[in-house]
């Protein structure tokens, strides 16, 4: 069966201080892959999404990046957090063509920058 | 882009009543509309959906119901339990030759009072 994993659950970083959280999935291969992020009132906003290694798109600007190394693998990084980055982010994953359309997320992480 | 609104923001029930969760989207070419269940603390996990050829869909207590020419659908859920309560998010998208990607509203958070 397919799972996904997504850590640390929280994190609580200072301003200007690097992030990165990880993602991984287990049980299926060439999986598209998401990150989300939940803020209070803003429901889930889509932030990234990845079709294959190396190969990312942005929905959004702002002060994060994401890469895709391997396969089944999704990063979130910051080079330098602002408070505004605070929130509970969601790695999610989806398998490709039209029958796969179910996402399938991870417990998230809450990240607060103090 | 696809832009989902979602309405009421909270909603408080009694056990046993029904609740009536509705979204609109804007691009007429989604034609996949899912609904995801989040507890606290943990990821959202589909509950159920509906592609654009059918206007209705029920298993057992929850039903969801979708007008194209107005573009809204909705979820309905009957004699409410507890366990209901939780936050519910609607998210429209396209699945067709190639996979859209899963646009979601800004949730309600639904109490039900024992």
């Amino acid at each position: 069966s397919q799972t996904i994993h997504q850590w640390p659950a929280t994190l609580v970083q200072p301003v200007g201080s690097p992030l990165s959280l990880e993602c991984t999935v287990e049980g299926t291969s060439n999986p598209n892959l998401y990150w989300y992020r939940q803020a209070a009132g803003r429901g889930l906003q889509l932030l990234f999404y990845s079709v294959g290694i190396g190969q990312i798109s942005s929905e959004v600007p702002q002060n994060l990046s994401a890469s895709r190394p391997q396969d089944r693998q999704f990063i979130l990084s910051s080079k330098k957090l602002l408070l505004s980055d605070s929130g509970f982010y969601l790695c999610a994953w989806r398998g490709k063509g039209i029958m796969n359309t179910e996402a399938f997320f991870g417990q998230g992480t809450r990240l607060t920058v103090v | 882009g696809e832009n989902v609104e979602q309405h009421p923001s909270t909603l408080s029930v009694q056990e046993g009543d029904s609740a009536v969760i509705k979204c609109t989207y804007s691009d007429s070419a989604s034609n996949y509309f899912p609904w995801y269940k989040q507890e606290l603390g943990k990821g959202p996990q589909l509950i159920i959906d509906i592609r654009s050829n059918v206007g209705e869909k029920k298993d057992q207590r929850i039903a969801v119901t979708l007008n194209k020419t107005a573009k809204h659908f909705s979820l309905h859920i009957t004699e409410t339990q507890p366990e209901d309560s939780a936050v519910y998010f609607c998210a429209a998208s396209f699945y067709g030759g190639s996979q859209g990607n899963l646009i979601f509203g800004k949730g309600t958070k639904l109490s039900v009072k024992p």
